[in-house]
């Protein structure tokens, strides 16, 4: 089945610094990949969706100068959280996929952030 | 984005079948019924998505109601791998998923 491999799968960095998150899909061209958020219990919370070479569509309450997402290419988006804060701890999670009826969206393992 | 409805929590054992329920009833005529599921500190896994027929495949089966105002996924035989959250979703023609709680399947040895 296609493969989402996300790196890192766990980061620990201290306040104020921005950390790097990508998602690449390895055995299919994703025009759209997808970033989500899961805080503990919860459920996946959609940030925003990205396609290949145009801006990323932001979901209500996303601020987009703190979560910035790169989709350069149809195998890779990046999410880059800057200035992270305590509060912005939580696993976040990419999908990928193509605009099409037949095909399921496909999940990275995703990555753990902890700020100190 | 059209609402699902499931239970929190279902209880199953090892090697029987399970049916997980899910309702729809505010679903739109292009929406596909998709299913999830996702293991403790991992990204969800594809499980079967469907329109209007019944599909089949590896995992599992999906029987879509004939109004289509609910529909039931179907796993024949419940193996311990099996426990997990299992959300039923709606994909819209903008091919966002959301996510709602989902259900909590426990497997019992």
């Amino acid at each position: 089945g296609a493969v989402v491999s996300q790196h890192p799968s766990w980061v620990i960095c201290k306040s104020g610094t921005s950390v790097k998150i990508e998602c690449r899909s390895l055995d299919f061209q994703a025009t759209t990949m997808f970033w989500y958020r899961q805080f503990p219990k919860q459920s996946l919370m959609l940030m925003a969706t990205s396609n290949e070479g145009s801006k990323a569509t932001y979901e209500q309450g996303v601020e987009k100068d703190k979560f910035l997402i790169n989709h350069a290419s149809l195998t890779l988006s990046t999410l880059t959280v800057t200035s992270a804060h305590p509060e912005d701890s939580s696993f976040y999670i990419c999908s990928a996929g193509d605009r099409s009826d037949y095909q399921p969206q496909h999940f990275g393992d995703g990555t753990r952030l902890s700020i100190l | 984005d059209a609402k699902t409805t499931q239970p929190n929590s279902m209880e199953s054992n090892e090697e029987e079948p399970v049916h997980l329920p899910c309702n729809h009833s505010t679903i739109s005529g292009t929406d596909y019924i998709h299913w999830y599921r996702q293991l403790p500190s991992q990204g969800p896994e594809y499980v079967i998505h469907g329109l209007t027929s019944n599909v089949n495949n590896r995992m599992a089966s999906l029987a879509i109601a004939e109004d289509r105002k609910s529909s039931t996924l179907i796993l024949h035989r419940a193996t311990l791998r099996d426990a997990a959250v299992y959300y039923c979703i709606l994909r819209g023609s903008n091919y966002k998923l959301t996510f709602g709680k989902g259900t909590l399947l426990t497997v019992n040895p």
